[in-house]
């Protein structure tokens, strides 16, 4: 069993729609990271969001840590083609020191 | 930012022959390394965190005389797939932190290996 569920596993939308990938935990984090991936490639670090409640943006991408650290959320706005890829949340569980990674979102963004 | 090469980026070989990828952290010191392997449209896969100077620890189920890791200095580690076979063919990928907590991990390009 995954500590983190990670939903939804694809997504697939319209050029200008918005999107909400979710990754939900029992655990609580100590920090939590999202990633994203293009075939072939590593994952590229988005964000780290370390304290309960954080708000962080990154131009068009809203990322949301839970008030008890065990949630988050990656909210995209007015999706574009180049936003394809895999989405995957990572988090540090407390006391641990290994990520542990939610099964991952491939997003599509038809044009 | 921080910089992780990983080397090489394809590997192409007959079943039987040993593969050796290289995990380098360029502009910061990695006190820990983690190795992953990826199958297609999956997440990743912890298979094993090395730290400087000592032993790695490998996760559950993965065999350590299979996939040897070396991490002889602060900035390079290094994952040897021994006598490989194709069900070994993966995508390997492998990550480093700095020191201090809550430090993010901090991916290298992969390492598409094909074992005929």
């Amino acid at each position: 069993t995954q500590l983190l569920e990670q939903s939804p596993q694809f997504l697939s939308i319209q050029e200008g729609e918005n999107l909400t990938v979710y990754c939900n935990s029992s655990s609580v984090f100590s920090s939590l990271q999202w990633y994203r991936q293009e075939p072939g490639e590593g994952p590229v670090l988005l964000v780290t969001v370390v304290t309960g409640g954080e708000v962080k943006k990154l131009k068009r991408l809203t990322f949301q840590f839970g008030d008890a650290r065990k949630d988050s959320s990656l909210h995209i706005t007015a999706a574009q083609p180049g936003d394809t890829g895999l989405y995957l949340c990572a988090g540090l569980p407390e006391p641990d020191y290994k990520l542990s990674f939610g099964a991952g979102t491939t997003v599509t963004v038809r044009a | 930012g921080a910089v992780v090469s990983q080397h090489p980026s394809r590997v192409i070989c007959k079943s039987g022959t040993s593969v050796k990828i290289e995990c380098r952290s360029l502009d910061f010191q990695a006190t820990t390394m983690f190795w992953y392997r990826q199958f297609p449209k999956q997440s990743l896969m912890l298979m094993a965190t090395s730290n400087e100077g000592s032993k790695a620890t490998y996760e559950q189920g993965v065999e350590k005389d299979k996939f040897l890791i070396n991490h002889a200095s602060l900035t390079l580690s290094t994952l040897t797939v021994t006598s490989a076979h194709p069900e070994d063919s993966s995508f390997y990928i492998c990550s480093a932190s700095g020191q201090g907590p809550n430090q993010p991990q901090h991916f290298g390009d992969g390492t598409r290996l094909s074992i005929l």
